[in-house]
């Protein structure tokens, strides 16, 4: 399965845009770009997902690098409710059952 | 979470003793997922599902068996609960082309 790479936590301020980075340097043609979100004492939650091509959807977007190596969630203003830990995976499409493998992710704090 | 539930939310055992968890759904979904979650370690994948009786080991499957016997849902089975087994239990449900959508999780404690 391949990796992503993630800051370990990141710091923002409320009604402010958030740009979460992922690294994910060994991605292969069929793996889509999951991100997901717990927040405490929940289950996580699906944010939004990508192929190639840029994504947006009411919780946020997905800016795709052209080589896909790297991909960016954007919380375009982030609210006390954002602060979760943020999880980028590959999820392979070819593969029988497509499993998320969860890496540590990154933990968003907002401030007011 | 809409579509999908587990049972029991929570459950307080003893070692030695078998204990199985549901998780139902009614989304028609093909694939479903067990995880559990503990602090330092995030979230684990346990055992999956990919149709009815088709089922594979995921990271941490050592103690764990499953079954799928109707496409709605996906027990597990912890044979002979241990310590080591305390933990918060996810299930998760997928169609490829789609994100996962996870239950609210069932909170273990093996005494």
């Amino acid at each position: 399965d391949a990796k992503t790479t993630q800051p370990n936590s990141m710091e923002s301020n409320e009604e402010e845009p958030v740009h979460l980075p992922c690294n994910h340097s060994t991605i292969s043609g069929t793996d889509y770009i999951h991100w997901y979100r717990q927040l405490p004492s929940q289950g996580p939650e699906y944010v939004i997902h990508g192929l190639t091509s840029n994504v947006n959807n009411r919780m946020a977007s997905l800016a795709i690098a052209e080589d896909r190596k790297s991909s960016t969630l954007i919380l375009h203003r982030a609210t006390l409710r954002d602060a979760a830990v943020y999880y980028c995976i590959l999820r392979d499409s070819g593969n029988q059952g497509g499993k998320l493998i969860f890496g540590q992710g990154t933990e968003l704090s907002v401030k007011p | 979470d809409a579509g999908i539930t587990q049972s029991p939310r929570h459950k307080v055992t003893e070692t030695g003793t078998p204990v199985t968890l549901r998780c139902h759904q009614t989304e028609n979904h093909r694939y479903m997922y067990w995880y559990r979650q503990d602090p330092g370690h995030g979230l684990r994948l346990i055992h999956y599902s990919y149709g009815v009786k088709d089922t594979d080991k995921g990271e941490v499957s050592d103690g764990y068996s499953v079954s799928r016997s109707k496409t709605e849902d996906f027990l597990l089975t912890l044979e002979s609960a241990t310590s080591s087994q305390t933990s918060v239990y996810f299930c998760a449900i997928s169609e490829l082309i789609y994100g996962y959508t996870f239950g609210s999780g069932t909170r273990l404690t093996v005494v």
